[in-house]
């Protein structure tokens, strides 16, 4: 099992920018998580979705839309991109709500 | 919202030193769980704790819960070089969101 796929790995936007970043999961789980992460700030949730056709804000939404395809993947997008976006992104997902969380490799964004 | 807080930021020991890491939830959580992150790498999950008061051991890891389940703490006896990372709390929130501390990260000397 390949478990949380994200793609793509690195990227380099532009300001103004547009792009999505992709993640999928191979472990029927239904909730799945966006998070970023900068140096000192942790690890914050951007978006969380409780099953399929649902999604919730979560501590820093501002400046990205997601869209819970299926219950498989579970796209970011950032509408245009802004320096103050470039970060490490990492997806996960767990089972359930009491349940830990598995994540993926992570995509490191430069927006310049 | 809810926060979770984490002390400290960084910590440097020698190896064979202890270690501890403090986690502290402006609200009361129904569980918490302990992440590491190796430099580089991408979370792992370590272990949730459910029950107030509860404590878990692995290996040299200890992991405690507030009995007013808002704390929990990670100690770390005699320190390896296979320890560094970045050691992660998460709560959740009643709505399902996992929301994690800022992290600790340990740094240790051979």
């Amino acid at each position: 099992n390949a478990g949380v796929t994200q793609t793509p790995k690195f990227q380099v936007l532009k300001t103004g920018q547009s792009m999505t970043l992709q993640c999928a999961q191979d472990m029927n789980h239904n909730s799945m998580y966006w998070y970023r992460q900068d140096p000192g700030m942790g690890l914050r949730l951007i978006y969380y979705s409780a099953s399929e056709g649902t999604t919730d804000k979560g501590e820093v939404p501002n400046g990205y839309n997601v869209s819970r395809l299926n219950k498989r993947e579970f796209s970011l997008r950032l509408e245009s991109a802004a320096p103050s976006q470039t970060s490490v992104y990492f997806c996960a997902s767990s089972e359930g709500r009491a349940l830990e969380a598995f994540f993926g490799q992570g995509t490191r964004l430069t927006v310049v | 919202g809810q926060q979770v807080m984490q002390i400290p930021q960084y910590q440097h020991v020698q190896e064979g030193e202890d270690f501890t890491t403090y986690c502290n939830s402006s609200t009361t959580l129904s569980n918490i769980q302990w992440y590491k992150q190796r430099p580089g790498g991408h979370p792992v999950f370590l272990i949730q704790l459910v029950k107030s008061g509860e404590v878990k051991k692995q290996k040299r890891l200890t992991f405690q819960f507030g009995e007013a389940k808002k704390n929990s703490s990670l100690h770390i006896t005699a320190t390896q070089t296979t320890d560094v990372g970045t050691y992660f709390c998460a709560g959740r929130s009643n709505t399902g969101k996992l929301i994690f501390g800022q992290g600790t990260t340990l740094q240790v000397k051979p």
